[in-house]
């Protein structure tokens, strides 16, 4: 597809259990992003990607938190040992040059994957 | 990375335009101003985005003083629809097309009939 798509859309899990969360950025964007939005609250940034630099891993909130980039493309959100707390969207972005005009660093948003931890 | 700050909330009436001011005092010069909004269970939207000249699009108007130190967006008719929360975010651009976005709070703008 065109844009940035994510799976699974909801995922419902028990506590302790471990999460899988996959991001299919748009094709030749170098730049992918992850943040989680719980509810009511602001997008709090998780992990950046860019190219095949180092990601900045600052704002993973703990060690059970990790995510990685495969072939500089899809990217896997990964949550060890869910606690209630990690309850939220997580929401997947990219950016990158894709050929013609002016580039504008814009992030492309895909749809999110809820996420409730019982 | 640099801070921003935003009025929590603002009204506009339909029609009207809204003025949305950010403050970003520590910006550094190759830093550029950058405002989002996101409306209800939505994914953030990008609007407008400038380094140091006002920049018009569709959607908005970006004035940026000339120290830089603050903006504001402006949407020229406001309506119903853009009753979203606006961020106004300052990073850097990466490669001319990257770099670590953080949002902030952000101003939860509603536009009233």
């Amino acid at each position: 597809g065109a844009g940035v798509s994510q799976s699974p859309s909801n995922k419902v899990t028990e506590k302790g259990k471990d999460v899988e969360l996959r991001c299919d950025p748009i094709s030749g964007h170098t730049a992918l992003y992850w943040y989680r939005q719980s509810l009511g609250q602001g997008l709090e940034f998780l992990i950046y990607f860019q190219g095949n630099s180092a990601p900045d891993k600052s704002g993973l909130p703990s060690d059970r938190f990790s995510a990685e980039r495969t072939g500089g493309s899809v990217s896997t959100l990964t949550i060890q040992r869910t606690q209630q707390e990690d309850s939220a969207v997580y929401l997947c972005a990219s950016s990158g040059w894709t050929g013609g005009g002016r580039s504008t660093g814009e992030l492309f948003f895909g749809e999110g994957s809820r996420l409730t931890v019982l | 990375d640099a801070k921003t700050t935003q009025p929590t909330s603002m009204d506009c009436a339909e029609g009207r335009a809204a003025n949305l001011p950010c403050n970003h005092s520590t910006i550094s010069g190759n830093e550029y101003v950058y405002w989002y909004r996101q409306i209800h269970s939505q994914g953030p939207q990008y609007i407008i985005h400038g380094l140091k000249n006002n920049e018009t699009n569709e959607m908005a108007s970006l004035i940026i003083t000339e120290d830089r130190k603050s903006s504001t967006l402006i949407l020229p008719h406001a309506t119903l629809r853009d009753t979203a929360v606006y961020y106004c975010i300052v990073r850097l651009l990466i490669y001319n097309q990257g770099g670590k976005l953080i949002f902030g709070q952000g101003t939860e703008l509603s536009v009233k009939p």
